[in-house]
């Protein structure tokens, strides 16, 4: 059984450049999120996919953030122009959940943290 | 919006005894679930007990137990026998109409030898 994966762990940028994160989720979960966790804070949402519709985006997530799930299955995040602000650990989770209604519980991957120097 | 708070940045405890952890929240739902996880250092967060906001009983797992208050929007963890491997971070957060996970600013928990 493997759970949520990440990758990269680390990735270390110069400010200004592109990174991309990927995810790969838990397989038989439809729901897949991203999170944004700076150092001594709990994590803050950024987005979720219903198998490969995007639902939700928060207000953190600016125009130089995109997020797909093509196929419904693993996801990726980029960040374009990155800014030292961007310096976080990113969180990946699934759930499995019916169409509406509360999750049981959100799995969550290691993050891949990144540092914008 | 939903808003998690709790108050206890940082907190300790020698092992084998009890800690409490605080946690409060405000929302308008009448559904929802709310969470603690645990994130160890450098390790990946963990659920470590759920609590569905309809079920009166307050939620139960093993060492680890909830004090939910709803009318007063309360969420406490209660941490029984602690042991040295229980030493994390550890988030309250929410959770109404299967989406977002709302989180607490979290509590540091240190259990002393």
């Amino acid at each position: 059984d493997t759970g949520v994966s990440q990758d990269p762990r680390h990735k270390i940028t110069k400010r200004g450049q592109n990174v991309t994160f990927r995810c790969d989720p838990i397989s038989e979960h439809n729901r897949l999120y991203w999170y944004r966790q700076t150092l001594g804070q709990g994590p803050e949402f950024l987005t979720y996919f219903q198998n490969e519709a995007q639902l939700e985006k928060s207000r953190l997530l600016s125009d130089r953030f995109s997020a797909e799930r093509p196929k419904g299955s693993f996801s990726t995040l980029e960040i374009q122009r990155t800014e030292q602000g961007d310096s976080a650990m990113y969180l990946c989770a699934s759930s499995f959940a019916e169409t509406s209604g509360p999750n049981n519980e959100q799995f969550f991957g290691p993050g891949t943290r990144l540092t914008v120097l | 919006a939903q808003t998690v708070t709790q108050s206890q940045p940082e907190m300790s405890v020698q092992e084998a005894e009890t800690v409490t952890l605080s946690c409060t929240y405000d929302t308008s739902e009448s559904n929802y679930y709310l969470f603690w996880y645990k994130q160890p250092p450098s390790r990946q967060m963990i659920l470590v007990i759920r609590q569905e906001a309809y079920k009166q009983q307050n939620a139960t797992e093993n060492r680890f137990s909830v004090n939910f208050q709803k009318a007063a929007k309360s969420f406490s963890l209660k941490i029984s026998d602690s042991q040295l491997g229980d030493t994390a971070m550890y988030f309250c957060a929410f959770e109404a109409s299967g989406s977002r996970l709302t989180f607490g600013e979290g509590t540091q928990l240190t259990v002393n030898p």
